[in-house]
């Protein structure tokens, strides 16, 4: 199955500034899913990136707080905007993982907390 | 609204204990379940689960699914300290390659 190496792993930002989040994934996938763990609770999908295409949100993500880049198709890339309290969650990246389908594949993450 | 719920969001089991994690759905178009673990961040698979009735079992791990019912079970038998974590329930939309996840089941083994 694929590997997916995110970065960073975790980081401590002021509020108003942004961060962008890294996934590079060791083989070509068409799709590639970003999501949100805020504290104590499950996943929830931000947007699903495809190459050469605009990102589809989800309902209540917008581009201009979460803009995403995928220039080709082993990598990507989710920034989070003028950042607030409210941000600080964990932020994983996903792929399918292949080969007969065994499941979708999760980045390490990034435990982002806002100060 | 697609939703997936989970039971119970907690559990403190001693060492040695089997478990019982259960997760029931209603989606607009289901293609499969899926459950993870999940110690730090990222969670890792367990199991994808397609078809009603068959058991899917990996070591003391073994799930199934119901889809007349609509849920699943995924039973631990005899626990160990390393099975503390998250576990998560995830149900994929058809058409759309998206998970709805559960809660989450915070199972925590004592020795």
């Amino acid at each position: 199955s694929a590997v997916i190496s995110q970065k960073p792993s975790r980081d401590i930002c002021q509020r108003g500034t942004s961060l962008t989040i890294q996934c590079q994934v060791d083989s070509q996938v068409t799709m590639m899913f970003w999501y949100r763990q805020q504290p104590g609770q499950s996943l929830t999908l931000i947007a699903t990136a495809n190459q050469g295409s605009e990102a589809t949100y989800e309902s209540g993500f917008v581009i201009d707080k979460f803009p995403i880049s995928r220039p080709n198709l082993t990598f990507s890339t989710l920034t989070v905007s003028n950042m607030s309290p409210e941000d600080s969650s964990i932020y994983l990246c996903s792929v399918d993982s292949g080969q007969g389908f065994n499941g979708y594949t999760f980045g390490s993450g990034t435990r982002l907390t806002v100060v | 609204e697609d939703k997936v719920v989970q039971s119970p969001l907690s559990l403190v089991v001693h060492e040695g204990d089997t478990v019982t994690l259960n997760c029931s759905y209603e989606v607009t178009n289901f293609r499969s379940l899926l459950w993870y673990k999940q110690e730090k961040k990222a969670p890792t698979f367990l199991f994808m689960l397609t078809s009603s009735g068959i058991e899917k079992k990996s070591g003391r791990l073994s799930s199934i699914l119901d889809k007349k019912e609509l849920f699943s079970i995924l039973n631990i038998t005899a626990t160990q300290t390393g099975d503390s974590a998250v576990y998560l329930c995830a149900v994929e939309i058809q058409g759309a390659q998206k998970l709805v996840f559960g809660q989450g089941t915070r199972l925590t083994i004592n020795p």
